[in-house]
């Protein structure tokens, strides 16, 4: 089973300010991972698939890089609403889908 | 558009039985995989099973494998989860999530809103 490690677990920045979110596969995902927002009491929200493609309706300020093993979302200048918990999922080796711990963005 | 309502969550006892269900909309739903996902108190999403558009390709996490069973209606348009054997562990809000595709190779799209089980005596 494929292990995806997320860090850091908190990132506390400014709003306006860039947030740089990672994830490590324990083997190479190729570019079979995607990146989902979770607000509290909100279901998760697709971000980025295909390590770097933006999914429908996802502002321009998200983006995604990374193949392999490593991969990175980054959030280029902070919105109130993008405070939440950020999830990384590789779907390259099925069964599992493994999602990563989560790295929750707060208010700095 | 989507719609993914889930259904069939409560309170149930240690090693009883529960079956939910999800009905979907807005989509044609036997042109794309469907999946359980679900998330304890607090903690982080758990992928729990998957299912092809023609069921022909089935999985599941290792902590739910011989006690849940997937399946899915093309013709009702939903999506089930039996859950036998229950334990405390298994305490969680379950999501319903569609792929964005005919396999389950796929990232998930659209999401419902959960269904809480909760397994105690």
């Amino acid at each position: 089973e494929i292990v995806m490690t997320q860090s850091p677990a908190t990132l506390s920045v400014s709003p306006g300010e860039r947030a740089t979110l990672s994830c490590r596969a324990s083997q190479s995902v190729s570019s079979n991972l995607a990146w989902y927002q979770q607000k509290p009491g909100q279901a998760p929200r697709l971000l980025i698939y295909g390590a770097s493609t933006r999914a429908t309706g996802i502002p321009a300020r998200f983006s995604g890089s990374g193949s392999g093993t490593e991969f990175t979302l980054t959030i280029s200048s902070l919105q109130s609403e993008d405070f939440a918990v950020y999830y990384c999922q590789q779907y390259n080796n099925w069964p599992p889908n493994t999602f990563g711990q989560g790295t929750k963005l707060e208010i700095k | 558009e989507v719609q993914l309502v889930e259904s069939g969550g409560g309170l149930v006892q240690p090693g009883r039985s529960l079956r939910l269900s999800c009905a979907a909309s807005g989509f044609t739903f036997d042109d794309y995989a469907m999946h359980w996902v679900r998330q304890a108190p607090g903690k982080g999403l758990e992928w729990v099973s998957g299912i092809s558009w023609n069921s022909g390709s089935i999985g599941y996490a290792d902590s739910v494998k011989g006690r849940f069973t997937i399946s899915r209606d093309n013709a009702k348009n939903s999506l089930y989860l039996q859950m036998n054997s229950l334990r405390a562990e298994d305490t969680a809000l379950y999501y319903c999530a569609k792929g964005t595709g005919l396999t389950v190779t796929r990232p998930f799209d659209y999401w419902g809103q959960g269904t809480l089980v909760t397994v105690s005596s």
